[in-house]
């Protein structure tokens, strides 16, 4: 199965910006990449997700690289509330045994 | 209405007892999914279930049974469970199974077996 290598913890100021990195050098062609992230004592919330191309929502910013080998889930100003552990994921393609597999994921420290 | 709900919240059972949780979403989502959380590790998928059959069972253990009995509810019945079963058990949904589909979590029910 592909996997995702995430740092385990980051720190970042408050109301700037945060760049998350994922490594997943073994991802297959049609495998979308997912973030997700769990605030404590809650289920984890979709974040983005992305296939080739760099995608931003309201909420952040996903950059692929070229290889699609690693992506960065870029926050444009970190709030207290986007304290989490942020998860990179590699989502399969239907009909593929493997399915959503949660890494170890990023702690992320927002501080004041 | 984009919320996966679950009850109960918590639950403390025996290892001879029978439970059940119950999950429930009204967003029309045709795949559903049972995940496990132990402290300060990620989920880990159990089941899933797509237009209300049973796709995939992560290899887990026969006192877990999971159920669908409708589109928009999902059981998990628990039965003569161990001390390490004690866990965060998450309900998620999302449209028919497809790699771009986001997946709507519930806020999990805690779950501890003395």
């Amino acid at each position: 199965d592909a996997k995702t290598t995430q740092p385990n913890s980051m720190e970042s100021n408050e109301e700037e910006p945060v760049h998350l990195p994922c490594n997943h050098s073994t991802i297959s062609g049609t495998d979308y990449i997912h973030w997700y992230r769990q605030l404590p004592s809650q289920g984890p919330e979709y974040v983005i997700h992305g296939l080739t191309s760099n995608v931003n929502n309201r909420m952040a910013s996903l950059a692929i690289a070229e290889d699609r080998k690693s992506s960065t889930l870029i926050l444009h100003r970190a709030t207290l509330r986007d304290a989490a552990v942020y998860y990179c994921i590699l989502r399969p393609v239907p009909g593929s045994a493997r399915q959503l597999t949660f890494g170890s994921g990023t702690q992320l420290t927002v501080l004041p | 209405d984009t919320e996966v709900t679950q009850t109960p919240k918590h639950l403390v059972m025996g290892m001879t007892n029978k439970k059940s949780l119950k999950c429930e979403q009204h967003m029309g989502h045709r795949a559903m999914y049972w995940y496990k959380q132990k402290a300060k590790k990620p989920p880990e998928l159990m089941f899933v279930y797509s237009y209300e059959k049973l796709s995939i069972n992560e290899s887990v253990p026969s006192r877990f049974s999971p159920e669908c009995p409708n589109s928009s509810l999902l059981n998990l019945h628990l039965h003569a469970l161990q001390p390490e079963d004690s866990a965060l058990y998450l309900c998620a949904s999302s449209r028919p199974l497809a790699g771009n589909d986001e997946q709507y979590f519930g806020p999990g029910t805690r779950l501890t077996v003395t």
